[in-house]
């Protein structure tokens, strides 16, 4: 079955740093490219950032870009991002999902980011 | 960069049929959409891919009353026999030059 499963989400300081995880398994994580995806309390859905399956191209939406480093372990099958310079507006739930041609075709169940004073 | 527009609400009778629509912006009237369905305090929920020509492909486990379809630039969900359980809101999702795109979502009232 696969699975994702997101962690590292809680409360941090505006100006803080977060490192979120997201664990992997039930498919051979290598070979798919992986994104993250936010969706603020009561909003939609809104792309975060991508990287490829081998992990040497990235890509940001223009709001994080400068701020958020998306990564990944093959080895360890495990998505990373690391938040800095944190906002308020990047209170959200974070999802990672499992990219293929045609879309996100998996999701995690999500961890939430507060970031409050 | 593609833009993705979706009305913000919907309503159906239970075990009637209802069509949800998301319009892709000028220039892109043939590109590939995903639909994703998030139920209430739920992660989203892949649902299908739907092609320019029409043609889609369900994700596992999505129930047969599931259907995609296109218009010129409008792509359709159309859920047949409505469900209780079918009370969600209703994404849809494009790509374009490595940027991901998702509509604003369409929330859908099972009456």
């Amino acid at each position: 079955e696969v699975q994702l499963v997101e962690s590292g989400g809680g409360l941090e300081q505006p100006g803080g740093s977060l490192r979120l995880s997201c664990a992997a398994s039930g498919f051979t994580f290598s070979s798919y490219a992986m994104s993250w995806v936010r969706q603020a309390p009561g909003k939609g859905l809104d792309w975060v950032s991508s990287v490829s399956g081998s992990g040497s191209n990235t890509y940001y939406a223009d709001s994080v870009k400068g701020r958020f480093t998306i990564s990944r372990d093959n080895s360890k099958n495990t998505l990373y991002l690391q938040m800095n310079s944190l906002r308020a507006e990047d209170t959200a739930v974070y999802y990672c999902a499992r990219l293929v041609a045609a879309g996100s075709d998996c999701w995690g169940q999500g961890t939430l980011v507060t970031v409050s004073s | 960069q593609p833009v993705l527009t979706q009305s913000s609400s919907a309503s159906a009778s239970l075990g009637s049929s209802v069509k949800l629509t998301c319009t892709l912006s000028s220039g892109h009237s043939s590109s590939i959409i995903a639909w994703h369905q998030q139920q209430p305090g739920k992660a989203p929920r892949y649902l299908m891919n739907l092609e320019g020509s029409g043609s889609y492909i369900k994700g596992s486990g999505v129930p047969d009353r599931f259907s995609g379809s296109r218009s010129g630039a409008d792509r359709y969900l159309t859920i047949s026999n409505l469900q209780s359980e079918d009370e969600a809101d209703y994404y849809c999702e494009t790509w374009d030059s490595n940027t991901r795109v998702f509509g604003g979502g369409t929330k859908l009232t099972v009456l």
